[in-house]
């Protein structure tokens, strides 16, 4: 059964770090892209940031360039979230996510995590 | 960027309704890269459609996916109690820009 478990959620102050983990198992973690999308509190949902399947290729939306860094650890099945310079309007569930496909990205998402909340306010 | 913009807002049915539900982009979405997911209060989303009419593993087949270009469709056949929820679609397009629509909630009536 694939399991995404995100960690390291919580309230920071604006201008303030945080890094969010997610544990995954039940697939090759290894051979699949993974992704973060965050969902503001009772609003739709935005996608955040992409790291291919061997860690080479990242990709970000505009919102949080320069300011998050997405990583994995796949000898540790575990894709990270790096958040600096946060924001009010980062505020947020932050949902680990795998790619459909097995290799290369296709950008549909099959599995979600539970969600970390991430609160940024002073 | 692609906007998508989903319509309606709110949808009222009844179960064993029809819906339909639609979802606009503002420029050519490629039919390979249009999705559907489900999300329920308090839950993650889940995909139900990609490709704009293929269904996910697992998804019952009232749920249908249709469209091409500008226009795409969810469809639910009959409605069935767990079906009440927010649906939203999603876009991937050729400049690695990725968008969801504003969502459709499909309520009882």
């Amino acid at each position: 059964e694939v399991q995404l478990v995100e960690s390291g959620g919580g309230l920071v102050q604006p201008g303030g770090s945080l890094r969010l983990s997610c544990s995954a198992s039940g697939f090759t973690f290894s051979s699949y892209a993974m992704h973060w999308v965050r969902q503001a509190p009772g609003k739709g949902l935005e996608y955040v940031s992409a790291i291919s399947s061997n860690g080479g290729s990242t990709y970000y939306a505009d919102s949080v360039k320069g300011r998050f860094t997405i990583s994995r650890d796949n000898s540790k099945n575990t894709l990270y979230l790096q958040m600096s310079s946060l924001r009010a309007e980062d505020t947020a569930v932050y949902y680990c996510v795998k790619d459909l496909r097995y290799g290369s990205a296709l950008y549909y998402f099959d599995y979600w995590g539970q969600g970390t909340l991430v609160t940024v306010s002073s | 960027e692609i906007v998508l913009t989903q319509s309606p807002g709110t949808l009222s049915l009844s179960p064993g309704e029809r819906a339909t539900l639609s979802c606009r982009a503002s420029q050519s979405v490629s039919s390979s890269y249009l999705a559907w997911y489900q999300q329920k209060p308090g839950q993650a989303p889940r995909l139900l459609i990609y490709g704009a009419s293929s269904r996910a593993t697992g998804i019952p087949d009232r749920f249908s996916g249709s469209g091409s270009g500008t226009d795409f469709t969810l469809t639910i056949s009959r409605l069935e109690p767990e079906d009440f929820a927010v649906y939203y679609c999603q876009q991937y397009g050729s400049s690695s820009s990725l968008t969801f629509g504003g969502g459709t909630k499909v309520e009882i009536k």
